[in-house]
């Protein structure tokens, strides 16, 4: 059974950092693309981050570019996301997403997300 | 940047038949996939390139798109279907969401 299972989330001051992870069981970690998606109180999805099967092209949404960090640990099958210089607008809850590139690009594993609060 | 436009509300009697529509610039040259999403919980694919149903969601699940709109049918709503709906494309190679449509089950 695939599981996408997230941890890392919280309550951080505007300015400060977090790492979240995504924690992959049940599949071929290194042949997906895997996407950080996140989706504030009340609103919709919005894509944040994206890297490829072997991790040598990573992407950015222009509001996060240049202050988050996408990654993979392929012995631990974990994905990262590192995010400095928080904001409030990036209260958000992420989920991190599996990528079937074989299937048309469909989003078809979702972890349950991890909660970011940015507030001082 | 390429947009998907979706009601933001739908509502639908029991047991009666809901269209959510997701509207886009020759959506129809595209794959359209849709996500349920209920509340407190993470989207799930039931829709994926255009009419194909993922193994476990229910027949009256049905998707449909041309020209410049995709939509998403459900034969029978059920208080079960009540939830969030999303659709979803691939622009040059850059994910892009829908906004989202509230199905309520009246």
């Amino acid at each position: 059974e695939v599981q996408l299972v997230e941890s890392g989330g919280g309550l951080v001051q505007p300015g400060g950092s977090l790492r979240l992870s995504c924690a992959a069981s049940g599949f071929t970690f290194h042949t997906y693309w895997m996407y950080w998606v996140r989706q504030s109180p009340g609103k919709g999805l919005v894509w944040v981050s994206s890297i490829n099967s072997d991790g040598t092209t990573v992407e950015y949404a222009d509001s996060v570019r240049g202050r988050f960090t996408v990654s993979k640990d392929y012995a631990k099958d974990t994905l990262y996301l590192q995010m400095n210089s928080l904001r409030a607008e990036d209260t958000a809850l992420y989920y991190c997403a599996r990528v079937n590139m074989a299937a048309a690009g469909t989003f078809d594993s979702w972890g349950q997300g991890t909660q970011v609060t940015v507030s001082s | 940047s390429y947009e998907l436009t979706q009601p933001v509300s739908v509502s639908v009697a029991l047991g009666q038949t809901a269209w959510i529509t997701c509207e886009g610039d020759s959506v129809g040259d595209k794959s359209v996939h849709w996500y349920q999403q209920k509340s407190g919980q993470a989207p799930v694919l039931v829709i994926y390139r255009d009419t194909r149903r993922p193994s476990g969601i229910p027949e009256r699940l049905s998707g449909s798109n041309s020209g410049n709109t995709a939509t998403l049918t459900l034969t029978g709503a059920q208080a079960a279907d009540e939830g969030d709906y999303y659709c979803q494309v691939w622009d040059s190679g850059t994910v892009v969401f829908g906004g989202g449509t509230k199905l309520t089950v009246l």
